[in-house]
């Protein structure tokens, strides 16, 4: 069964800091993907990793993936507040019928 | 990409009655999905749903609590039965195209 696990869980953090979600899976997947969800909201769709060594950056975000070690990460550079939100990973496995299995969700708070 | 319609946005329902959502998708899509996700918690896959044949459900979910129509490529709906407290949570649906996976905006559910 596949399980994707993130840390950490919460992440309080002033502005202008930089830090790093992690995204552990744990067998070998066909694509990665980072979400966003603002408080009552649906998921907005940031980031799909498919191979291992991708690395892609939109703004003060970045997401890498290295499928050797099951791992992916979300780096924040210079956050400022309006990053805060829940950040999702999620994992799909064609064999399993293209169903995204979620990590449990980084919920991010930038502090001014 | 594909744009899904999700209603209600949101329901405030009595115990022991049944809330019926739905989604609508402006293109035809193949393979649906449908979420829900409990306060402060992931996303946890209910049932995929193909359109010409019986949803498929996820351990722990079955179909006489959540029934799953689809009748044709672009629409889908899910039921909630016999609701508890326990179901109050937001339902999502998505789906899988070319593109990756689209989220509809959520039916928040309240049952008291």
């Amino acid at each position: 069964e596949l399980k994707v696990e993130q840390n950490p869980l919460f992440l309080s953090m002033q502005e202008g800091k930089n830090y790093t979600i992690y995204c552990n899976y744990s067998t070998t997947s066909d694509r990665l993907y980072w979400y966003r969800q603002d408080p009552g909201k649906s998921l907005e769709s940031l980031f799909v990793l498919l191979s291992n060594g991708a690395v892609k950056q939109e703004g003060r975000l970045m997401a890498s993936l290295d499928t050797k070690a099951r791992l992916s990460t979300l780096h924040i550079t210079a956050a400022v507040h309006d990053l805060s939100a829940t950040y999702f990973c999620a994992v799909v496995k064609e064999t399993s019928g293209s169903r995204l299995t979620f990590g449990e969700g980084t919920q991010l708070t930038v502090n001014p | 990409s594909a744009v899904i319609s999700q209603k209600p946005s949101r329901d405030i329902c009595q115990r022991g009655t049944s809330l019926t959502i739905q989604c609508q998708v402006d293109s035809q899509v193949t393979m649906m999905f449908w979420y829900r996700q409990q306060p402060g918690q992931s996303l946890t896959l209910i049932a995929t749903a193909n359109q010409g044949s019986e949803a498929t459900y996820e351990s722990g979910f079955v179909i006489d609590k959540f029934p799953i129509s689809r009748p044709n490529l672009t629409f889908s709906t899910l039921t909630v039965s016999n609701m508890s407290p326990e179901d109050s949570s937001i339902y999502l649906c998505s789906l899988h195209t070319n593109y990756g996976y689209t989220f509809g905006s959520g039916t928040r559910l309240t049952v008291v």
